[in-house]
């Protein structure tokens, strides 16, 4: 069974900083990599979908980095301002169907 | 458009009652999930189906079942709730076949089993 593991669980930092956070999995025979942004009591939206074939995946200023050989993931946030303040997700599919997703990174940037 | 709607946003419901909830999207998308997410599990699916007429088991499909009669709607049936089915529940859509592999997310609802 595919396992997600995302690290750190909680981070705070000071706005304007740059930021990684990572996405970590088991099973290397992915189809794609999404990551997540969830606000609290909200539901989820996707920011950078990644294809196996992929090496990474840029919008605005986030970027999403792909090395299924070594299972991991980064989403890179730069120059990160108070509503960049939310749970971020990733989720991997072999299949296209079946997804299984990280507990998540909750940011908090601070002004 | 209004993407994903579900309902109710929240519910309380007796153990041993049963309970649908309802998820309907309006951007024609084939695939469509079901998660529950429960602190510090994360989200995990319990049913899916890929197109209208289709469902398949997810993670966690014990104690739940899906209908996919057309492509918009998508109900999750508790048919006797117990209180480890209290949870977050999320649905989603993607469309494969068009090339759109993102999922869309409804808002959720929130239920809990007394």
């Amino acid at each position: 069974k595919q396992e997600v593991t995302q690290i750190p669980a909680a981070l705070s930092v000071p706005e304007g900083e740059n930021l990684v956070l990572n996405c970590s999995f088991t099973d290397s025979a992915i189809y794609n990599l999404q990551w997540f942004r969830q606000d609290p009591g909200k539901g989820l939206t996707s920011l950078l979908l990644i294809q196996s074939s992929q090496r990474e995946q840029t919008s605005g200023r986030l970027n999403a980095s792909l090395d299924k050989s070594s299972g991991r993931s980064t989403l890179y946030i730069a120059a990160s301002q108070p509503g960049d303040s939310a749970t971020y997700l990733c989720a991997v599919t072999a299949t296209g169907n079946q997804f299984y997703f990280g507990t998540g990174t909750s940011l908090t940037v601070i002004p | 458009t209004a993407g994903i709607t579900q309902a109710p946003t929240s519910q309380i419901l007796a153990a041993g009652r049963s309970m649908t909830l309802r998820c309907t999207q309006d951007m024609r998308h084939n695939a469509m999930y079901w998660y529950r997410q429960d602190l510090g599990l994360g989200l995990r699916l319990i049913h899916y189906s890929n197109t209208a007429g289709t469902t398949g088991k997810g993670e966690v499909p014990d104690g739940y079942s899906v209908s996919r009669a057309n492509t918009d709607d998508f109900p999750l049936t508790l048919a006797s709730a117990v209180p480890s089915q209290t949870s977050v529940y999320f649905c989603a859509s993607s469309d494969p076949h068009r090339g759109t592999d993102t999922q869309y997310f409804g808002p959720g609802t929130r239920l809990t089993v007394l």
